[in-house]
């Protein structure tokens, strides 16, 4: 069982370079949202996806570009690295049940990104 | 704006000693409640929820948590931890329609001594 699978799990970047995190899912769940994680913060969420073809912001998203042409993938994309962006990504996926959120999340296990 | 809190960074507990970890919120209407729990280097995996009926979540691994919606509550509480029980653990409250969306605390890191 796959699951939440991110990558790269790891990687370096100078500022101003651009890149994208890949987040795939294959439980056939409907959100998918990505997070960041900083020291002392907890998770901000930066941007979800209520299905394929829909996105909105979360609380951090600027810096952040996300797509969702299809219900398993959900690419974060970094336009110009800044070193404020230096972080821990989690991607995560959730259903519904009976038409009701669950509200449960299922994450990946992280991307850890350096801006020098 | 709804928010959650954590008001212990960091705590330290002995191996087979009681541990409680605090978590207040705040929102519009009673949400869904969780804790999650994180290993080092690994993603957060859900512990426990509260979504309604019972106050009282008692689940496996010993941890338990109540729901007191007069004080905004949701601590979480293991009789007797184990040093496997070290970890970071967060709070978090989303709402009972919309997107899924959750609010985190900040965590707490949470140490086991032998």
């Amino acid at each position: 069982n796959a699951g939440v699978t991110q990558t790269p799990k790891f990687q370096v970047l100078k500022t101003g370079q651009s890149m994208t995190l890949q987040c795939a899912q294959d439980m056939n769940h409907e959100y998918m949202s990505w997070y960041r994680q900083d020291p002392g913060m907890g998770l901000r969420l930066i941007h979800y996806s209520v299905g394929a073809g829909i996105t909105d912001q979360g609380e951090v998203p600027n810096g952040y570009n996300v797509s969702r042409s299809t219900t398993e993938d959900f690419p974060l994309r970094l336009l110009s690295a800044a070193p404020s962006q230096t972080s821990v990504y989690f991607c995560a996926s959730s259903s519904r049940n009976r038409g009701l959120d669950t509200g449960e999340l299922f994450f990946g296990e992280g991307s850890r990104l350096t801006v020098l | 704006a709804q928010s959650v809190t954590q008001p212990d960074i960091h705590i330290t507990v002995s191996e087979g000693a009681s541990l409680e970890l605090r978590c207040n919120y705040s929102y519009g209407a009673t949400p869904y409640l969780f804790w999650y729990v994180q290993s080092p280097g690994q993603g957060l995996q859900l512990l426990l929820k509260y979504f309604s009926g019972d106050t009282l979540v008692q689940v496996i691994k010993g941890f338990e948590s109540e729901f007191k919606r007069s004080q905004s509550s949701f601590n979480l509480r293991k009789p007797s931890v184990h040093w496997s029980d070290a970890a970071e653990y967060f709070c978090a409250a989303g709402g009972r329609h919309g997107n899924n969306r959750l609010a985190f605390g900040k965590g707490n890191q949470v140490v086991v001594i032998p």
